[in-house]
């Protein structure tokens, strides 16, 4: 079945520096779309990327999905505590009425 | 506008019990998801409901059904409890099935 992978797993930064994660999925996706889970919260909706190559920015974030439509990254510019939290990345496979998978996500702590 | 509902907020069973989760969806939204979280891991998907069918089903066994209502809300029954059930039941909504999802608070599912 299709696995999506986030590396790192955990990444520790200071504050004001910049911070990366780096999603792969084993099968081309449909779109894939981030969120963002905070400690004791449920995931919420960061953003969809749909088209092959596609970058878009949300302020401090940047999004970006690959040419091959197989994997995407996530940069935040100068971190701040408020970013802490898990990010994910998920999308469902090509095709109709297929399965949103999950990332293994990147837990992000930003310290002050 | 209410976003996303799901009640109970937490529930404790003891192996063998069953359980109903119960889930409403944005205003506007026709599709309904559910996950299991477990502590530390990212969303497993169970299954997807659009037009009242189950759409897509994760790696659950048949312990896990659910239903999607007229009015799009939704439920997940889950029978026999074990304790590796245990986990936080999220429910996510959106405007057909491949688009971003918007998600509940959760459930806490403990059991005993």
């Amino acid at each position: 079945g299709q696995q999506v992978m986030q590396i790192p797993q955990y990444q520790h930064v200071q504050e004001g520096e910049d911070f990366t994660t780096y999603c792969n999925s084993s099968t081309t996706l449909s779109n894939i779309q981030w969120y963002k889970q905070r400690p004791g919260g449920h995931p919420v909706f960061l953003i969809q990327l749909v088209k092959s190559g596609e970058v878009k920015k949300q302020k401090r974030l940047t999004f970006q999905f690959g040419e091959a439509k197989k994997n995407s990254s996530l940069h935040i510019t100068a971190t701040q505590t408020t970013d802490v939290g898990t990010y994910f990345c998920a999308g469902p496979g090509s095709g109709g009425y297929q399965k949103v998978t999950f990332g293994t996500g990147t837990k992000l702590q930003v310290i002050p | 506008d209410a976003g996303v509902t799901q009640s109970p907020t937490h529930l404790i069973k003891t192996r063998g019990q069953q359980v109903t989760l119960r889930c409403s969806p944005k205003s506007g939204h026709d599709t309904v998801s559910w996950y299991q979280q477990a502590l530390g891991q990212g969303p497993q998907f169970i299954f997807q409901y659009y037009e009242e069918e189950e759409r897509q089903r994760g790696n659950f066994p048949d312990r896990f059904s659910g239903h999607q209502f007229p009015n799009y809300s939704s439920e997940l029954n889950v029978n026999a409890l074990l304790l590796g059930d245990s986990a936080l039941y999220l429910c996510a909504s959106s405007q057909g099935t491949d688009n971003e999802q918007f998600f509940g608070p959760g459930t806490r599912l403990t059991v005993l």
